[in-house]
């Protein structure tokens, strides 16, 4: 079955305890992203990945963290999480350039007290 | 810049009426755009886009949109609603490169 999968699903963490969300695709797709989701805002794109070892900032990409070693495999990293960086992370990859048609990944819930 | 409005960030309908979620974008050069529905505890998945050709396209669970490049709009439509398309709506219009500038979402609500 063709996915992008997110671990962990949910996470509760501290301020400054460095936490790494996974995510991984099986469709062979040369493009993947991260966004958040924030009530009234709507996604907004933390970073991108055009392929193995391209990666390049989004919209909103401070605090934040990529690396593309593998093309299946697009790991989000928080390095000192704040409380701001409360979320639901998506996931997403693209086999297609430009056309902008996304899979999405379930999502990750990232809560920092 | 590109960016995306959606009207409404909550609509109610009965169950079988008319669905109508409106979304107007703007863009410099002729844009992609797309609706995507967001189910409970659930990623987005696609609904349906538009790139060139026909205005009117057709996506799953019986919706539809039209592009107008004179409004700027490209409303999402269902002839009748079903209990099953309670979620959340985005609207998004791409930049290229995989990004995509989404709206904020409306959430519909069915009623029986």
């Amino acid at each position: 079955e063709a996915q992008v999968t997110q671990n962990p699903r949910y996470l509760i963490t501290v301020t400054g305890k460095k936490l790494t969300v996974t995510c991984s695709q099986n469709m062979n797709h040369e493009y993947m992203s991260w966004y958040r989701q924030d009530p009234g805002l709507g996604l907004r794109q933390i970073y991108y990945s055009m392929n193995v070892e391209v990666t390049d900032k989004g919209d909103v990409p401070e605090g934040y963290k990529v690396s593309r070693k593998e093309k299946r495999n697009f790991p989000l990293i928080l390095e000192s999480p704040s409380p701001n960086q409360t979320s639901l992370y998506f996931c997403a990859s693209s086999l297609t350039r430009d056309t902008g048609e996304l899979f999405f990944g379930e999502g990750s819930r990232l809560t920092v007290l | 810049a590109q960016s995306v409005t959606q009207l409404g960030s909550h609509v109610s309908v009965s169950e079988g009426a008319l669905v109508l979620l409106r979304c107007n974008y703007s863009s410099s050069v002729p844009p992609y755009l797309f609706w995507y529905v967001q189910y409970p505890n659930q990623g987005l998945q696609l609904l349906l886009k538009y790139t060139t050709g026909a205005t009117l396209v057709k996506g799953i669970n019986g919706f539809e949109a039209e592009f107008k490049k004179s409004e700027t709009s490209f409303h999402l439509t269902k002839p009748s609603a079903h209990m099953s398309d309670a979620a959340e709506y985005f609207c998004a219009v791409s930049e290229g490169f995989q990004k995509l500038v989404f709206g904020t979402g409306t959430r519909l609500l069915v009623s029986p």
